[in-house]
Parts: C-alpha cells; structure tokens; sequence
C-alpha cells in the first residue's frame, strides 16, 4: 500500500513565525514530490514541487526533501494570515497517480 | 497561472437525472484528471487519460462516465447519482502522465445530489 502521511494538525503559528509541515512516504522509487494549498472551498493551488534531495527556496516557502528519509518538508517563513489554508503534501509514486496525504490545517494567528 | 477551466462551478441534481461535468485546458496538455473530493479529505483519483485514451480508471462506479473528446476536453457524464456522490469534482491536467510531471488543478465543480 503505498502511502503519503502528514501530522493533521491543526498547527497554529503566530504571524511573522515559520510553520513548519512534515511529510513521509511509504515508496522509496518515488521521483516526485508537491506541496499543494487548498483553501475552504477553493481547489488545490501547486505552491512547490521538488524533485531532487536538499532545499528548494520560492519566495517564503522551502521545501525539504530526504529521501533517505522519505521525508518532505515545507516551512513557511514570516507566515501570514493569508497562509492559513489546508496544506496538501502530494507524491507521484512510481505508477504516475498523484497520491495525497491527509492534509495539515495551518492557522496563523494575526 | 493554471488554465484548467471547469464547468458548472456548482451543480444540484436529482437522482434520476443525467447531467455533465466539462473541463478544458489550454497548456497543451497530453494527459487529464478527474479526481473526487469529500469535505476535509484529500482529492482522491477517479480517472486518468493519457493522450485521449483512458489509462487509469480506479475502479470508479459506472455511473459516473469519463469521455475525452480531444487532447483539450474532458467531460464527467453523471446518470442515477447517490446523494453519497456529492462533493468537489476537480479536473486536472499535465503535460504527459509520468512521474516527474506536474499536475495542475481546476477551480472544480461542486456537486449536490438530492
């Protein structure tokens, strides 16, 4: 089974910190790796993808990737409140579907 | 900016009626998605096209009926819906149905069975 999992949350940070969301997964042949914000009502908006080990920086988003680990990560610098949304953590595994985790609700406290 | 336009953003329908969910993508795409979303769950993958044919079907009820008429369309043909059905039905695309490629979503229909 394979398998994409994140803390649920909710992660309540104050505004001008870093949220910092967590990640794994179960297949280690898996190439791909999004980060996807959803907010109530709305669809998926792509925020970062990354493919290879290490940080990927885009304005106040890195995302972290180990595959050692199987761990994926994105911190949210100077977090506002317009960042408080549902973020999905998302994995191409090696049959090309795009799998979710659960999401984690972040809020940012103004 | 994503281009993947979907149509109706909101749709009520009985269960005896048939009705269409379309999604259009302007990026030149060669692969479409329709994937089912109940509320505080993540997207889950309904179908898969891959250069207009159907790849993937992840054992979705035969209700619910994909069609791809060209490399740009994607319609969702609902006939006898439960009200269990109702959720978000996002369309997708990405350039080919690989690992390695990007999926971008549609803004989504909004589904209501009575």
């Amino acid at each position: 089974q394979k398998e994409v999992e994140q803390n649920s949350g909710p992660l309540s940070v104050p505004e001008g910190a870093i949220a910092s969301l967590n990640c794994t997964y179960s297949d280690r042949g898996s190439q791909s790796f999004f980060w996807y914000r959803q907010y109530s009502g709305k669809s998926p908006e792509l925020i970062m993808f990354i493919y290879s080990n290490g940080d990927k920086e885009d304005g106040r988003f890195t995302a972290q990737l180990n595959k050692a680990s199987q761990y994926v990560s994105l911190l949210i610098r100077d977090s506002q409140p317009s960042d408080s949304a549902t973020y999905l953590c998302a994995v191409i595994f090696n049959d090309y579907k795009l799998s979710f985790g659960a999401g984690t609700t972040v809020t940012v406290r103004a | 900016d994503t281009e993947v336009t979907q149509t109706p953003k909101h749709l009520v329908m009985g269960m005896t009626n048939k009705k269409s969910l379309k999604c259009e993508q302007h990026m030149g795409h060669r692969a479409m998605y329709w994937y089912k979303q109940k509320a505080k769950k993540p997207p889950e993958l309904m179908f898969v096209y891959s250069y207009e044919k159907l790849s993937i079907n992840e054992s979705v009820p035969s209700r619910f009926s994909p069609e791809c008429p060209n490399s740009s369309l994607l319609n969702l043909h609902l006939h006898a819906l439960q009200p269990e059905d109702s959720a978000l039905y996002l369309c997708a695309s990405s350039q080919v149905a690989s690992s390695g490629n990007t999926i971008y979503f549609g803004e989504g229909s909004w589904l209501t069975v009575v």
